[in-house]
């Protein structure tokens, strides 16, 4: 079946570590894009992917790096510098960039240690 | 895209049908009206979506009013399983909007009771 494959389920950081986040998919689509959500909130854009080697900043990417090597993944680094890095984050992607419906990942949970 | 505004909470009984509003008074003639739910630490799952006309599958039914300025999903048998947060957005077709827009609001808590 295809879809997205977020790993791991649950991260934890130490104080000062980068840490890396997968989202893999199989289906196909050109758009990538993160997402963080924090509890009892919608979801926010980190960062945003139209097509291989391309990326873009979304509204709260300071903190974190991505790259797009491959069409198939997307891997997301919160960095030291993100000062509050425990939530919820969420891969998705779509055929097109903006095109809908998106499809979303089971998500990684972090938490700092 | 336009902006949605949807209940942040709503209760529905088990077997009963479940009716989740959401109003998207600027929404313009290409932008179509989307739903999704995440089910607790899960990722949000695709329901349905429409342009103008009422839309079914095998999931839901979606009610658009005729001036498309408000819709409702409705769950026609709600179960406990369908207990979830519901976002309701609109979306253009084409690259028309900045990446800000790919932003989900905070939906609508649904909680089905037995």
């Amino acid at each position: 079946d295809g879809g997205i494959t977020q790993s791991p389920k649950y991260l934890f950081r130490k104080e000062g570590q980068n840490v890396t986040l997968s989202c893999e998919q199989n289906l196909n689509h050109d758009a990538m894009y993160w997402y963080r959500q924090d509890p009892g909130q919608g979801l926010r854009l980190i960062y945003y992917s139209q097509i291989v080697n391309d990326f873009q900043k979304g509204d709260i990417a300071e903190g974190y790096s991505v790259s797009r090597e491959k069409k198939e993944s997307f891997p997301l680094t919160v960095t030291s510098a993100q000062k509050n890095p425990t939530a919820f984050y969420l891969c998705a992607s779509s055929i097109a960039l903006l095109q809908q419906p998106q499809h979303f990942g089971d998500g990684t949970r972090l938490s700092i240690l | 895209d336009a902006k949605t505004t949807q209940p942040t909470s709503m209760d529905c009984a088990e077997g009963r049908a479940a009716n989740l509003p959401c109003n998207h008074s600027t929404i313009s003639g290409n932008e179509y009206v989307y739903w999704y739910r995440q089910i607790h630490s899960q990722g949000p799952q695709y329901i349905i979506h429409g342009l103008k006309n009422n839309e079914t599958n095998e999931m839901a039914s979606l009610i658009i009013t005729e001036d498309r300025k408000s819709s409702t999903l409705i769950l026609p048998h709600a179960t406990l399983r369908d207990t979830a947060v519901y976002y309701c957005i609109v979306r253009g077709t084409l690259n028309t909007g900045t990446a800000s827009k790919l932003t989900f609001g905070t939906g609508t808590r649904l909680q089905v009771t037995l």
